[in-house]
Formats: structure tokens, C-alpha cells, sequence
């Protein structure tokens, strides 16, 4: 089965500019992750959608960080404006289904450079 | 909350040693475990868990856990070290009841060296 697929896999930006990230899942996972992991920690979940429903966001920074989930499908993150501490690689994930026990598969992220 | 604690930043290993990695757990109820591993520029790999069952967990690349509810751990070995075992190591626990969502700690960078 295809991967879950997240672009770009780079961007820098300057600090006050605003960013997008894309994530397409693998088909019929209905549960989406979107976490944050800044260097040297673990990475942190921002945001959780079962199907195109937000089930969990209590740790995203709601004044800057928006997300959407449109038909269950491919998800977007959105950054504005961005801050210099927001430097860090923005992981998707999919799983089957929120109690899923597999497990959670990964897209390779995309590295965000606030400068 | 559930979580989970990685006491070493780093670990070094020669190649063909046993190495661990160790993660300790702090949960109400039963753990769900996990160990994921992260190659640069990768995104994080499944490598296996722990739900139930036999407290030795066998996983991909030739990987095992023990799960220790003594001592509530759950250290990543493998009985003989490669270079390409070199990444950055996650343990990580299923946290919620209704909606639940994997909650990792902070990593261990193992070193493999020739």
C-alpha cells in the first residue's frame, strides 16, 4: 500500500510570513494525526481528526495554527504567522482507526525553517 | 496523564554488542506500548508493541522488547548490533480512552560503531 504523503518536504520562510503543509493519508485510514517535533524532542500532537471531525487540537496554538480535514481525505496545517519557535519538522500520521493497535504509519514530514 | 521517559540522550554500542535502549512508563490502567525508530530526514517507523500477552515483544530488523511491570519498563535490545541500527529511538504509550492518541518521549540517538 502507498505511504502517507506530506509536501513540501522543505520550506523556509521568514518570521509574520504564513505556510501550508499537505498530508494525504493511506486510503481508508480514518484517523489523521498532525505533531510537531522541534529538535532533540519527542514529537508532540497538535492535532487529531476522525474522519474529517477534530477530535483532539488542546495543544495547538489556536491564534496561529489552523488545520482542516476536507472529505475525511487529505489534510492541511496551516501556519500565520509564523514564529521563529515554530521551526521544526511536522509529522502526518494515519491509522485505521482512533484505538487502532497497529500502530501509526508516518510521512517523512516536511522540515519548516522560520528565519 | 499517561507518559514516558527515555533517561539517556545518547547511546554508544559497538557493532556486533547487545544493545538496550531504555524507557521507563508512567500509566493508570494497562500500557500500550510502542518503540518507533526515525532514519534522518525519515519519518517514524513502526518497530513493534506491547498490548497484552508475553512480556518479550519480537519486532521488525530483529528488534525485541521486555516489558517489566515491576519496574514499569519497556527497554528496546537486540542481541548484536549493526551500523545501520544508527537512528534516533522513540518509545511512545497509547493515552485516551475514547479517542486516543500516542504520546512519545523525547528520544535516544543510538550510535553504532564499527
Amino acid at each position: 500500500e502507498a505511504g502517507v504523503a506530506q509536501s513540501p518536504r522543505y520550506k523556509i520562510i521568514e518570521k509574520r510570513q504564513s505556510v501550508a503543509f499537505w498530508c494525504n493519508p493511506i486510503s481508508g485510514h480514518a484517523t489523521l494525526y498532525w505533531y510537531q517535533q522541534i529538535l532533540g524532542q519527542g514529537p508532540k500532537l497538535l492535532i487529531q481528526f476522525q474522519n474529517n471531525g477534530v477530535v483532539d487540537d488542546s495543544q495547538l496554538p489556536k491564534d496561529r495554527f489552523s488545520a482542516e480535514r476536507l472529505k475525511g481525505v487529505d489534510s492541511t496545517l496551516k501556519i500565520q504567522p509564523a514564529k521563529l519557535e515554530d521551526s521544526a519538522v511536522y509529522l502526518c500520521a494515519s491509522s485505521l482507526d482512533t484505538g487502532s493497535l497497529y500502530g501509526y504509519t508516518f510521512g517523512s514530514g516536511t522540515r519548516l525553517t522560520v528565519v | 496523564a499517561q507518559s514516558v521517559a527515555q533517561p539517556e540522550d545518547q547511546v554508544n554500542v559497538a557493532e556486533g554488542n547487545p544493545l538496550t535502549v531504555k524507557c521507563t512508563y508512567s500509566v493508570s490502567g494497562n500500557p500500550y506500548l510502542f518503540w518507533y525508530v526515525q532514519y534522518p530526514n525519515r519519518g517514524l517507523q513502526f518497530l513493534l508493541k506491547y498490548i497484552t500477552g508475553d512480556n518479550l515483544v519480537k519486532g521488525s530488523y530483529g528488534f525485541e522488547a521486555e516489558f517489566n511491570k515491576s519496574q514499569t519498563s519497556f527497554h528496546l535490545k537486540k542481541p548484536s548490533a549493526l551500523v545501520s541500527d544508527s537512528a534516533l529511538y522513540f518509545c511512545a504509550v497509547r493515552e485516551g480512552t475514547g479517542f486516543q492518541k500516542l504520546v512519545f518521549g523525547t528520544g535516544t540517538r543510538l550510535l553504532v560503531s564499527p
